[in-house]
């Protein structure tokens, strides 16, 4: 069964500054993998998604991932961290529909504190 | 669009007690989870399901059931509650093998 890593349950970075979220999966076959973001007390919403296309991808609000089959990696990066980006993520992996049942895996995820 | 409907927001039950936390999706997706959430623990699967009349148990099934009567509907029912079922609970949706859609939670406390 698929699995996900995310180490560093929280994480803290100065406004202006990089952010990187680590992830690291497991799976049998070529998975689907998603960065998920979750604001205080809100629902989830999707951040970007990789699913076979071009390695590295780009989302919203100036996120992007690199996917590297090589090191079973899927890293979220932002350039220049704003206070908006205080919330916790979650990376998810996915196996392939024809391999299995398609569930998806959370990992633990990461609290992201902005300091200003 | 509604995209994923949970209801209720809120709720507080006591122990014993039973309750079903309503799902609805109007996006047609043959797809449909239910997610618990707790802290440090990420999301957890409870049950899913990947059509009408098909239904399968996830990782924390044990004091839920669930039925799958419709493609919009997916109704997570806590048989007799317990001071661990409190929670947020997440339903979602989507379609094979792309991203799922979430409702935006539902939090009991069982006291």
């Amino acid at each position: 069964a698929q699995s996900v890593t995310q180490l560093d349950s929280h994480v803290s970075v100065s406004e202006g500054t990089p952010v990187l979220l680590r992830c690291n999966y497991s799976s049998s076959y070529s998975p689907s993998l998603f960065w998920y973001v979750q604001h205080p007390n809100k629902g989830l919403q999707l951040l970007l998604k990789y699913t076979s296309a071009a390695t590295l991808v780009k989302g919203i609000n100036g996120f992007e991932a690199e996917f590297k089959k090589s090191e079973t990696s899927f890293h979220l990066t932002k350039p220049s961290a704003h206070m908006s980006d205080a919330a916790e993520y979650f990376c998810v992996v996915s196996d392939p529909v024809y391999y299995g049942n398609n569930r998806l895996a959370f990992g633990k995820g990461n609290q992201v504190v902005v300091i200003p | 669009n509604a995209g994923v409907t949970q209801t209720p927001k809120f709720q507080v039950l006591k122990t014993g007690q039973s309750m079903t936390l309503q799902c609805a999706q109007d996006m047609n997706h043959e797809y449909m989870s239910w997610y618990r959430q707790d802290p440090g623990m990420g999301l957890r699967l409870i049950h899913y399901s990947v059509g009408a009349g098909i239904t399968d148990q996830g990782e924390v099934p044990n004091g839920y059931n669930v039925s799958r009567s419709t493609t919009e509907d997916f109704p997570l029912r806590l048989l007799s509650a317990a001071p661990s079922q409190t929670s947020v609970y997440f339903c979602a949706s989507r379609r094979s093998n792309t991203e799922a859609f979430f409702g935006q939670g539902t939090r009991l406390t069982v006291v």
